[in-house]
């Protein structure tokens, strides 16, 4: 079975330049997730998507991050204009469901975006 | 916000030695999950637990979730240097909707 599908893995900018992730998920997973992962920290949610819903984006910085689940399959994250401290590793990752007491819903995480803003 | 605290958060040992990791929080968490990521990776899930006092092997691993589900450790018996990697607690709060909140990380080395 495939996982989760990030493109680019690796991605440098000028502060104030923007920038775009892509994201597949698994294929048939409801729920897609956004985490950016501060070298040295724990993932942080930023944006939760149920089919092509947001879920939850109260941590998302709205003034410069925006992201879209347009069909409900893949998904966009995008920064403009991207600041020094955005510099961090951007996961996706799905699960069948947001049902966070259903078993087996586990969530899989891609690879990872690796941004680094200079 | 609910916060989960890992220690230590540097941890490197010889191969064949045990170790423990510890996630605390002052909040209750409806159920608690371990990852591990390795250098390059996304995390990948080891374990959840969901009731309090729970303990669960998974064969040199032990995880146990505190009696108030307010805690968690991790336990490796005759660590391997397979086992290095950082070592995530997440938990689903009670008051956090389906949100999952990540502790800072075990940074894990077992040297040959």
């Amino acid at each position: 079975e495939a996982g989760v599908a990030q493109s680019p893995r690796y991605k440098i900018i000028e502060k104030r330049q923007s920038v775009a992730f892509w994201c597949n998920p698994i294929s048939g997973h409801a729920t897609l997730y956004w985490y950016q992962q501060i070298l040295g920290q724990g993932p942080k949610l930023l944006i939760q998507f149920q089919n092509n819903g947001v879920v939850d984006d109260s941590q998302l910085p709205k003034d410069r991050f925006s992201a879209e689940r347009l069909k409900g399959v893949d998904s966009t994250l995008k920064i403009q204009p991207a600041k020094l401290e955005d510099s961090a590793v951007y996961l996706c990752a799905s699960s069948l469901t947001g049902r966070r007491f259903l078993l087996g819903n586990t969530i899989y995480f891609g690879e990872g975006s690796w941004l680094t803003v200079v | 916000t609910q916060l989960l605290e890992q220690s230590p958060q540097f941890l490197s040992i010889q191969e064949g030695e045990n170790l423990t990791v510890y996630c605390n929080s002052s909040s209750v968490f409806s159920s608690l999950q371990w990852y591990r990521q390795e250098p390059g990776e996304g995390p990948v899930l080891l374990v959840t637990v969901v009731t309090g006092g729970e303990v669960k092997k998974l064969k040199r691993l032990t995880f146990q979730f505190g009696d108030a589900r307010k805690d968690s450790s991790l336990h490796i018996t005759a660590a391997q240097p397979g086992d290095t990697g950082l070592y995530l607690c997440a938990g689903y709060g009670e008051t956090s909707g389906s949100r999952l909140t990540f502790g800072e990380g075990t940074q894990l080395t077992v040297n040959p």
